[in-house]
């Protein structure tokens, strides 16, 4: 069985300030992690993935994760925080044999001016 | 860029009536999904379908249904929608062939049930 945890419903971050928002999995095999961000009444966009090789993933709007296989963690990061960053992020996993995704249940980012 | 289109914004119905939720790609992708979102659960897999003519259920399949019979467009049938089906209600698509690239979706239909 394949699952995501993403532990806090809501980050609060201040404009210009680093943000991490977590995001942990449970595989059997090699999981397929990806993270997709969801603006007011539109669907998912795509940020970033990662699939194999360097743990750290660089992706869309300055966006990066790192991979951590013994923690079984795939943490989204930003070195400086926008306000037109607040959206509702999600994490997704696939593990390998499997066809589909499974979501975690959305982290709100809140950024302040 | 990969389009998915959903054909209604927003729909608003009445309980027991049968209703049709239209998604349409445009990048030859096999890979067709229905999800639902609802705060605090995140997004559910309700049916995928690999190519024409074929469906798979997923985690929540009860008081749904689904129709492919073209490539390019996936159908999602409430046979008697219910209130609990209020929902807003996502489709994406995905190539087949690479199948470790991103799911992309539409913008997605949001759906009361009276």
């Amino acid at each position: 069985a394949q699952s995501v945890a993403q532990p806090e419903d809501q980050v609060n971050v201040a404009e210009g300030n680093p943000l991490t928002v977590k995001c942990t999995y449970s595989v059997s095999g090699n999981p397929y992690l990806f993270w997709y961000v969801q603006y007011p009444n539109r669907g998912l966009q795509f940020l970033l993935k990662y699939i194999t090789g360097d743990n750290l993933v660089k992706g869309s709007y300055g966006f990066e994760a790192e991979f951590n296989k013994s923690q079984t963690s795939f943490h989204l990061k930003k070195p400086s925080a926008l306000v037109s960053d607040s959206a509702l992020y999600f994490c997704a996993v696939r593990d390998t044999g499997y066809s589909t995704l499974t979501f975690g249940k959305g982290t709100m980012l809140l950024v302040s001016p | 860029d990969v389009k998915v289109t959903q054909s209604s914004r927003y729909l608003v119905k009445r309980t027991g009536e049968k209703v049709f939720l239209e998604c349409v790609q445009d990048m030859d992708h096999e890979n067709m999904f229905w999800y639902r979102q609802d705060p605090g659960l995140g997004l559910r897999l309700i049916y995928f379908s690999y190519d024409v003519k074929m469906k798979e259920k997923g985690d929540i399949p009860e008081g749904y249904s689904v129709s492919r019979e073209k490539k390019e467009r996936f159908s999602l049938i409430l046979e008697s929608a219910s209130t609990n089906q209020t929902s807003m209600y996502l489709c994406a698509s995905r190539s087949a062939q690479h199948s470790n690239q991103p799911q992309h979706f539409g913008d997605g239909t949001r759906l009361s049930i009276l």
